[in-house]
């Protein structure tokens, strides 16, 4: 039961450009999504998130959009940088009293110089 | 740095052996969460304790895994009589106040790989 899906295994850009990650998700209980970065061999660091009650967050080159009718997120980075290359995964909370994430398969962004 | 500290970064066990893994959270959190990710796949949750009290243990598998955060100490992944399966980058996690707005901080991960 995959509550959090991210159906694009991958994505390649020129740097430059916009990268737009996609992420959806079937519990409506969830309130509150993020995104994290992940290097090979690393943890994964937090990016961006969003509460449920927003429909747009902003920081710097990062921005997450939650259309919740949809069930749907995305994560627009722009201008996207050779050193944006990453695994990004797509997290969200909210269906138990916990801060428990629940996380999508992760895609993997790939920006050409 | 007070960054969440996992060892060790790599382990190697046979079939049959056990394994322990550790993890020591940031300085002034008291929430743990443990993540497994399978190779090709996403993270998946395993368990989340408070200091001495395991609230949440939905994702463990029913046998052979288990998990405690002592009141002094870190927080122990615990794994017996491991199987190639169990082979997977084990991540563990850590937040203030385990509240469901909060973001987690992760370790650099253990990487287990059982022969």
């Amino acid at each position: 039961d995959q509550q959090v899906k991210q159906n694009s295994p991958s994505l390649s850009v020129q740097e430059g450009r916009i990268s737009i990650l996609n992420c959806d998700y079937t519990n409506s209980m969830f309130d509150y999504f993020l995104w994290y970065k992940k290097y090979p061999a690393e943890g994964p660091t937090f990016l961006i998130s969003i509460s449920s009650i927003k429909d747009k967050n902003e920081d710097g080159r990062f921005t997450v959009f939650l259309n919740k009718s949809a069930k749907h997120l995305s994560l627009h980075i722009v201008p996207s940088q050779p050193g944006d290359s990453a695994v990004y995964f797509c997290a969200a909370s909210g269906s138990s009293n916990t801060g428990k994430l629940i996380f999508g398969q992760g895609t993997t962004l790939q920006v050409k110089p | 740095n007070a960054g969440v500290m996992q060892n060790p970064r790599h382990l190697v066990r046979r079939r049959g052996q056990e394994a322990r893994l550790r993890c020591s959270p940031m300085k002034g959190h008291s929430h743990v969460y443990w993540y497994r990710q399978l190779p090709e796949e996403g993270l998946k949750f395993m368990v989340y304790l408070q200091k001495e009290n395991i609230i949440d243990e939905s994702g463990m598998p029913k046998e052979r895994f288990s998990a405690e955060f002592p009141k002094e100490g870190p927080s122990i992944l615990r794994i017996q009589q491991v199987v190639r399966g169990d082979s997977a980058a084990y991540f563990c996690a850590s937040s203030p106040q385990g509240a469901t707005n909060e973001k987690l901080f992760f370790g650099s991960g253990t990487q287990l790989s059982v022969l």
